[in-house]
């Protein structure tokens, strides 16, 4: 069974605080994604990744960046969490550039105090 | 811009009911168009794609229609379920690469 795994599901951190939110698919695949969905506004990409060691910026990406390393890991870090950053993140994959389907995570609910 | 809009924001509908969710795109150049169901505190899961060709498409209860000219989609729920209750969410592809935009989604929930 294919899967996205997102390595927290719910955390809550202080305002300054470095956070690090760990992605990891057992599909293979080369492309990964991080959104963030908020009520009201859908998913919103951060950045995304089509290799090992290589990052594009999505719409929103201030305030993150993503560190891969490894084929199967994408990880989405905020090196000083603020209050506005609090959301549900969602890690997705998808094999190349065709039909493209997404691979999602559970999510995870990150709030910021 | 390239905008994916859905309507209705929310829906209540009684349990063995039909419904239908809108979505409206004004994505150029079109890829396909995929829907996907949101179930709560999960992340999304593909139900159907619709490549340009393509005008209607069934997984089980769910029929997904396309209307390429008008740029409308609609996903149709037969006979719904308790299970059915979650956010559907639209998304359109650009004709180029993995350029998706996304709607804001239609929240459904089926009461019994």
């Amino acid at each position: 069974d294919v899967k996205v795994t997102q390595s927290s599901r719910y955390l809550v951190k202080r305002t300054g605080e470095k956070v690090f939110l760990e992605c990891v698919q057992d599909m293979d695949h080369e492309n990964m994604f991080w959104y963030r969905q908020d009520p009201g506004l859908g998913l919103r990409l951060i950045y995304f990744s089509y290799d090992v060691k290589m990052k594009e910026k999505g719409d929103i990406p201030e305030g993150y960046s993503v560190s891969r390393e490894k084929k199967e890991r994408f990880s989405l870090i905020l090196e000083s969490a603020s209050t506005n950053q609090t959301s549900m993140y969602l890690c997705a994959s998808n094999r190349g550039i065709d039909t493209g389907e997404l691979f999602f995570g559970e999510g995870s609910r990150l709030t910021v105090l | 811009k390239n905008q994916v809009e859905q309507s209705p924001q929310s829906l209540i509908i009684l349990e063995g009911k039909n419904c239908t969710l809108q979505c409206n795109y004004t994505v150029s150049p079109f890829s396909n168009l995929r829907w996907y169901k949101q179930d709560t505190g999960r992340g999304p899961v593909s139900l159907t794609i619709m490549t340009f060709s393509e005008n209607t498409k069934s997984n089980g209860r769910y029929t997904a229609t396309l209307d390429a000219d008008t740029k409308q989609s609609s996903l149709h729920i037969t006979a719904s379920q308790l299970s059915d209750s979650a956010s559907y969410i639209c998304v359109v592809s650009l004709n180029a690469g993995n350029m998706l935009t996304f709607g804001g989604g239609t929240r459904l929930m089926v009461k019994p």
